[in-house]
């Protein structure tokens, strides 16, 4: 069965960096696009990139843009979020997901905590 | 920008009854892009709807979905305790980008 376990949260100061992964297994990663969407405590949620299955395009939101970097490593089915210059309003729960058709997600991790805090 | 407005925000129903949920769009969406998704607390989204009418793998049938354009809507017939979460829909948008809604939460009494 499919199965995304994200890591790497954790407590950082603003203005830090942080690297997040997402381990996948149960289906052949090199052959899909996947994501991360982020949650903030108590709100909805937001879509923060996108790499495609062979890691040639990657996009992001606005709001990361420039900051955050998408990557992978599909000789170790695992995804990565580089966050830098981290501020307050990154916090959040970071979700990887899997990408279908380009359009939408159909499978989830169950997150990871991130908090930038002084 | 398209922005997605769910309504309504809280929904309150018994078990048993029909839920419809509604998510609005602020310029046509294509039906094929558009999605909805349940959370329950503390739980990761899941997939329900995509194509704005066809269920993910293993959904129930008494989830559907339903619309075109700008209006759409996730209907959960016979409401079950269980379907207590939040719904979500998401729209593709080329770029690409992807939005959601603020989302409906579903309370059953």
């Amino acid at each position: 069965q499919v199965q995304l376990v994200e890591s790497g949260g954790g407590v950082v100061q603003p203005g830090r960096s942080l690297r997040l992964s997402c381990a996948a297994s149960g289906f052949s990663f090199f052959n899909y696009g996947m994501h991360w969407v982020r949650q903030a405590p108590g709100k909805g949620l937001e879509w923060v990139a996108v790499m495609f299955y062979d890691g040639s395009r990657q996009y992001y939101a606005d709001s990361v843009k420039g900051r955050f970097t998408i990557s992978r490593d599909n000789s170790k089915n695992t995804l990565y979020l580089q966050m830098n210059s981290l501020r307050a309003e990154d916090t959040a729960v970071y979700y990887c997901a899997r990408d279908e058709s380009s359009i939408y997600f159909d499978y989830w991790g169950q997150g990871t905590l991130v908090t930038v805090s002084s | 920008e398209i922005v997605l407005t769910q309504s309504p925000d809280t929904l309150s129903l018994s078990p048993g009854e029909r839920a419809t949920l509604s998510c609005r769009a602020s310029q046509s969406v294509r039906s094929s892009y558009l999605a909805w998704y349940q959370q329950k607390p503390g739980q990761a989204p899941r997939l329900l709807i995509y194509g704005a009418s066809s269920r993910a793998t293993g959904i129930p049938d008494r989830f559907s979905g339903s619309g075109s354009g700008t209006d759409f809507t996730l209907t959960i017939s016979r409401l079950e305790p269980e379907d207590s979460a939040v719904y979500y829909c998401q729209q593709y948008v080329s770029s690409p980008k992807y939005t959601f809604g603020q989302g409906t939460k579903l309370e059953i009494k």
